[in-house]
């Protein structure tokens, strides 16, 4: 157990639609990172956050967007949903944002049907 | 920028043989490296990170990875393999100060008795 919690664990939904996914990142851990498992495009980083800012940002289409709240949990909202949306979505945390430290969550496994 | 390309997708071996996962990276600057085991169903765990000294790096489970500058490239092993080292493996790259890992394709690593 990493100490990183996402949820929901699973979550099904239709195209157009809009969902959003939570992380509670480790005690302590002031840094967020989201990144996107799909078949098609492997393991993509996102998105990071630090201490509620956006640090560095990736691979992220506009029709997602994060942000990270003041107790430090991050919420990553995806709209407008596509079918090549469905993949699995990891959070990590580090304490100060260096990439080298980061512990991931066991991720939202989202199905868009 | 970097990238990584783990050189084969799919690796089964027996019960109790040594086993070589392949990774490649490229980088004009001074990397860190990683590998990530991911089990059935579950986020990803760190193995081991090379981020400098000694080019001979020792993880949990008994694997153990070599940085090979000259070569580019760093390839995880184990003597000697147990069904539950079942799993996809990731390779991962980072700079200093960079904020995100960048991953590889994957490994999926089948034991058969």
């Amino acid at each position: 157990d990493s100490g990183v919690t996402q949820t929901p664990k699973h979550l099904i939904t239709a195209t157009g639609q809009r969902v959003t996914l939570r992380c509670s990142p480790r005690s302590g851990d002031l840094s967020v990172y989201w990144y996107q498992q799909s078949l098609d495009q492997g393991l993509q980083f996102l998105i990071q956050y630090y201490n509620g800012e956006e640090r560095a940002k990736g691979n992220i289409l506009e029709r997602f967007s994060a942000q990270q709240f003041p107790d430090l949990h991050s919420e990553l909202n995806l709209s407008s949903l596509e079918l090549g949306d469905s993949a699995l979505y990891f959070c990590a945390s580090s304490v100060v944002g260096r990439a080298d430290e980061q512990f991931f969550g066991p991720g939202t496994r989202l199905t868009v049907l | 920028a970097q990238s990584v390309t783990q050189l084969d997708s799919q690796v089964p071996v027996f019960e109790e043989a040594p086993v070589e996962l392949r990774c490649n990276y490229s980088s004009s600057v001074s990397v860190y490296l990683f590998w990530y085991v991911q089990y059935p169903n579950q986020g990803l765990q760190l193995l081991l990170k090379y981020l400098s000294g000694s080019t001979l790096v020792k993880g949990i489970n008994g694997f153990e990875a070599e940085f090979n500058k000259s070569q580019t490239s760093f390839h995880l092993r184990k003597p000697s393999v147990h069904i539950s080292d079942t799993a996809e493996y990731f390779c991962a790259v980072t700079i200093q100060g960079a904020q995100k890992l960048v991953f590889g394709q994957g490994t999926r690593l089948t034991i058969n008795p």
